[in-house]
């Protein structure tokens, strides 16, 4: 079965320092058009995903340049590079590159101050 | 900007069929540059795929659920639906709509989601 492993699974960061989160893939997330269908999600206390990263380092509209993302084939990393306080949430790295059928989300990455 | 809102019944008993309804609005929902899916989240757990459809109703299912669930659209209400058959206290969760966007595989825009409980 594919799956989606994220490491930390709580994380604790400073105000003003910087955090990174790791999702590695059981396969290469390259697809057959080059392209590495890996994203990321911040979802803060009782609110809906809210996208961030696609295809592993594309900022999505309105995303703070100090989140970034980067890797390739099975390891990526999301980073932040100081840490405020309306970062605290989860992070879920999630790939579509075996879409279709399936999409696969990571199990979840939380970011405490 | 588009907006996502699912409705539908917050308790179901065990047994039964959930049946959730996502209404979209501000955008279109007859292209081919996207698809329509669902999210479940467990109180206290992680996201986990339900399944996708597009305009046309072709649709792809999470293979732990494929023989459970029924996803329909209606894009002249603009409204796209879930159906769950013979639910159980582990279907309790946080359902979330949202769009698929497919040059990217990004789920890009997301209802507020609704809870469903499962029980008797």
């Amino acid at each position: 079965d594919f799956v989606m492993t994220q490491s930390p699974l709580s994380l604790s960061v400073t105000l003003g320092q910087p955090a990174s989160i790791s999702c590695r893939s059981s396969q290469s997330l390259v697809y057959s058009d080059g392209n590495t269908y890996l994203n990321w999600f911040q979802q803060r206390p009782g609110q809906s995903p809210r996208p961030l990263i696609y295809k592993v380092s594309k900022r999505d509209s309105g995303v703070p340049d100090r989140f970034s993302g980067s890797g390739s084939a099975t390891d990526f990393t999301l980073k932040i590079s100081r840490v405020e306080a309306e970062d605290v949430g989860v992070y879920y790295c999630m790939e579509g590159t075996h879409w279709p059928p399936s999409i696969t989300f990571g199990q979840g990455t939380r970011l405490e101050i | 900007h588009l907006q996502l809102q699912e409705s539908g019944p917050g308790l179901v008993k065990p047994s039964e069929t959930l049946s959730l309804t996502c209404t979209v609005s501000g955008g279109s929902m007859t292209t081919s540059s996207y698809y329509w899916g669902w999210i479940r989240q467990p109180p206290g757990g992680g996201l986990e795929w339900i399944g996708n459809i597009n305009y046309i109703a072709s649709t792809y299912y999470n293979s732990s659920l494929r023989n459970r669930v029924t996803m329909s659209i209606d894009t002249s209400m603009n409204q796209f639906s879930l159906k769950l058959s013979s639910v159980s206290a582990a279907d309790t969760a946080v359902y979330y709509c949202a769009r698929l966007q497919l040059w990217s595989r990004l789920f890009d825009d997301w209802g507020q989601g609704t809870l469903v409980t499962v029980s008797s």
